[in-house]
């Protein structure tokens, strides 16, 4: 049972230009968060959806970030028109039922 | 008042030595809790789930106490490979939102 994939593990994007983080969870988990972490700081809750629907994004950003999670296919992050102060680890978890949390690798966005 | 609070240390202990640290809730209602485990530039661990009457993996002991609202972990004979940053995870199940709630974890460093 592969654990949960996230990807690119690291990207590169210019100021103004779009990122978007993949997220896969494990299979037969239909809960996911994403979380962002800046340098030395801890983990800052984003997202929480199930499948097809946003449960909880009071800790994303009103503007230029969004996310889903469709019936088919990962988990998606969505930034447009990045900035530097969005360089950060984003990091992906599952959960079967909204408990316990199993984390993915993370992407390292860097913002030049 | 934070939902869930954690000393951020750092703990610096030698190698050998126990260490501990606890974790308070502020909801009564809360139900799972767990220790997780983040290495530097990693995604969080799982380390152990916290149960009621207390519980021991190896060398690593955790406890609840619901009446004060804490979680501790215990470390015995600690390992340079123990260095990392713990994060105590608490789960409310009331709430509306998502029910996991991470606090901002406690560094642990074990020097030789």
């Amino acid at each position: 049972n592969a654990g949960v994939m996230q990807n690119p593990r690291h990207l590169v994007r210019r100021r103004g230009q779009e990122a978007r983080l993949r997220c896969s969870p494990m299979k037969g988990h239909s809960h996911v968060y994403w979380y962002r972490q800046l340098p030395e700081e801890g983990l800052k809750f984003m997202v929480y959806l199930q499948k097809e629907n946003i449960i909880d994004e009071s800790g994303m950003p009103k503007e230029r970030f969004s996310a889903e999670f469709p019936k088919e296919g990962p988990s998606i992050l969505r930034i447009q028109q990045v900035v530097r102060g969005d360089s950060a680890a984003y990091f992906c978890a599952s959960s079967p039922f909204d408990n316990e949390q199993f984390f993915g690798p993370g992407t390292r966005l860097t913002v030049l | 008042r934070k939902e869930v609070e954690q000393d951020p240390g750092p703990f610096n202990v030698p190698e050998g030595a126990t260490v501990a640290f606890n974790c308070t809730y502020s909801n009564s209602a809360s139900q799972s809790f767990f220790w997780y485990r983040q290495d530097c530039r990693k995604e969080p661990k799982l380390l152990m789930s916290v149960y009621s009457s207390g519980n021991e993996d190896g060398r690593f002991t955790a406890q609840l106490n619901r009446a004060s609202q804490y979680i501790s972990l215990l470390i015995r004979d600690s390992k340079l490979s123990d260095s990392a940053t713990y994060l105590c995870v608490v789960n409310n199940p009331y709430s509306s939102a998502s029910k996991i709630i991470f606090g901002s974890g406690t560094r642990l460093s074990i020097r030789p």
